[in-house]
């Protein structure tokens, strides 16, 4: 089936530094999306990407789709103790909202 | 300020016991998910709706696991008989367009 690898895995950062995180897939896609899920909390949709190459912004947090289309970019700037979670990416299987999530990284910030 | 509500919380059962948990979609959001969280799988879909009508369950582990919507406001998944391997935190979504997530029903089956 499919497979949206996620990485790292987890990290641990000091609060003001920058974050970079990817998502990878052997299979091309349409729509790549950015969930971040707080403790104890659902996941929230940060961003959603639908062209290849498209850069999106929201606040710190910008995202790309890769020009390969098996790909995604997710970077925070100036990271601050809040944007703990963890971060999935995400698939739209069948234009439906029939999302297909990755394995998340978990980010730690630490004060 | 619109949101999806589920319940119970968190629930703690033994095995072979029955757990039903219910999900109070956004109003107006057509499409109805469920989906199961673990430490080892992640977030997995198990099933959802459109209009109320199931469109995909394949998901869901049939012989023990039922999800219905009775009316459009709510949604219901059902374990029956609950086993140790069930305990997760499940998680109901709606959404047209954007998906909104409740903030999860864990359930723990000793």
């Amino acid at each position: 089936g499919q497979q949206l690898n996620q990485s790292p895995q987890s990290m641990f950062i000091q609060e003001g530094e920058d974050v970079s995180m990817n998502c990878t897939s052997s299979s091309i896609f349409n729509t790549w999306l950015w969930y971040k899920q707080d403790p104890g909390e659902g996941p929230v949709l940060l961003i959603a990407l639908y062209k290849a190459g498209e850069l999106t912004s929201n606040g710190r947090l910008t995202a790309q789709f890769g020009i390969t289309r098996k790909d995604s970019f997710l970077n925070i700037s100036a990271s601050i103790p809040s944007d703990v979670g963890i971060y999935f990416c995400a698939y739209d299987q069948t234009g439906a909202n029939n999302l297909f999530f990755g394995t998340g990284t978990r980010l730690t910030v630490i004060p | 300020d619109a949101r999806v509500t589920q319940t119970p919380r968190h629930k703690v059962t033994e095995m072979g016991q029955e757990v039903t948990m219910r999900c109070q979609p956004i109003l107006g959001h057509n499409t109805v998910f469920w989906y199961r969280q673990t430490m080892m799988q992640g977030l997995e879909l198990l099933a959802y709706f459109r209009n109320r009508a199931p469109l995909d369950d394949s998901g869901m582990p049939k012989d023990r696991f039922s999800a219905e919507m009775p009316d459009a406001t709510l949604a219901t998944l059902k374990i029956q008989p609950s086993e140790p391997r069930d305990s997760a935190v499940y998680f109901c979504a709606s959404g047209t367009g954007e998906l909104f997530f409740g903030e999860g029903s864990r359930l723990t089956v000793l």
